[in-house]
């Protein structure tokens, strides 16, 4: 089965650190990861996409991701957080039964000054 | 371009009563995706419909809920006789091809049904 494990349901960083989340994905062809943010009350914007290519992947807002097919994981990063970065973060999986995506369950960033 | 367009934003129902969600898609998006967040959750999926088609219900509860993308207007999700557990966020998400793995689904600000 299709599934997408975030393994940190809250992290906390201090503004300036680097920051990387996990993302650990279960599928049996070549996955098609995403991940999205999303600020409190508000909808989800796409950060950065995995199709195929160059593992490394390179977002918006100074975020990038790495897709380790030996690992099974796609964990995002970025190398200094500010606290506008604070906000909730799902990996997700494109399903292969009619592009529906498969989210995993989130992690909380919280950003200390 | 205006983005995916959801209404209302918040939406208050008592037991039992109707909860109508509406989204309308970017422009030239024909595709429409319904997602559910429960409290503490991720997001869940529901329904994937094209213009005027049903394409993947797997995601629906079996009972109250119904969803439709008309030829003209925009795509409804309907919950009947809602029930304290129907509280949750929805989003809809649209994008411009459907059924394939490579979508980018562009996501609404999603409509906050709380139920009392």
């Amino acid at each position: 089965a299709q599934s997408v494990t975030q393994p940190d349901i809250h992290i906390t960083v201090s503004e300036g650190a680097s920051l990387e989340l996990r993302c650990n994905y279960s599928y049996g062809a070549t996955p098609y990861l995403f991940w999205y943010v999303q600020s409190p009350g508000q909808g989800l914007q796409l950060l950065l996409k995995y199709f195929s290519g160059d593992t490394l992947v390179q977002g918006i807002k100074g975020f990038e991701a790495e897709f380790k097919r030996s690992q099974s994981s796609f964990n995002l990063r970025k190398p200094s957080v500010h606290w506008s970065d604070a906000a909730e973060y799902f990996c997700a999986v494109g399903s292969n039964q009619g592009g529906k995506l498969i989210f995993g369950q989130g992690t909380e960033l919280s950003v200390k000054p | 371009n205006a983005g995916v367009m959801q209404n209302p934003r918040h939406l208050v129902r008592r037991r039992g009563q109707e909860a109508r969600l509406r989204c309308s898609p970017m422009k030239g998006h024909s595709h429409v995706y319904w997602y559910r967040q429960l409290p503490e959750e991720g997001l869940k999926f529901m329904v994937y419909l094209q213009k005027e088609n049903i394409i993947d219900e797997s995601g629906m509860p079996k009972e109250r809920f119904s969803a439709e993308f008309p030829k003209e207007g925009p795509s409804i999700l309907r919950i009947q006789q809602v029930v304290r557990g129907d509280s949750a966020a929805y989003f809809c998400a649209s994008s411009p091809l459907g059924g394939q793995r490579t979508d980018t689904q562009y996501f609404g600000p999603g409509t906050r049904l709380t139920v009392l």
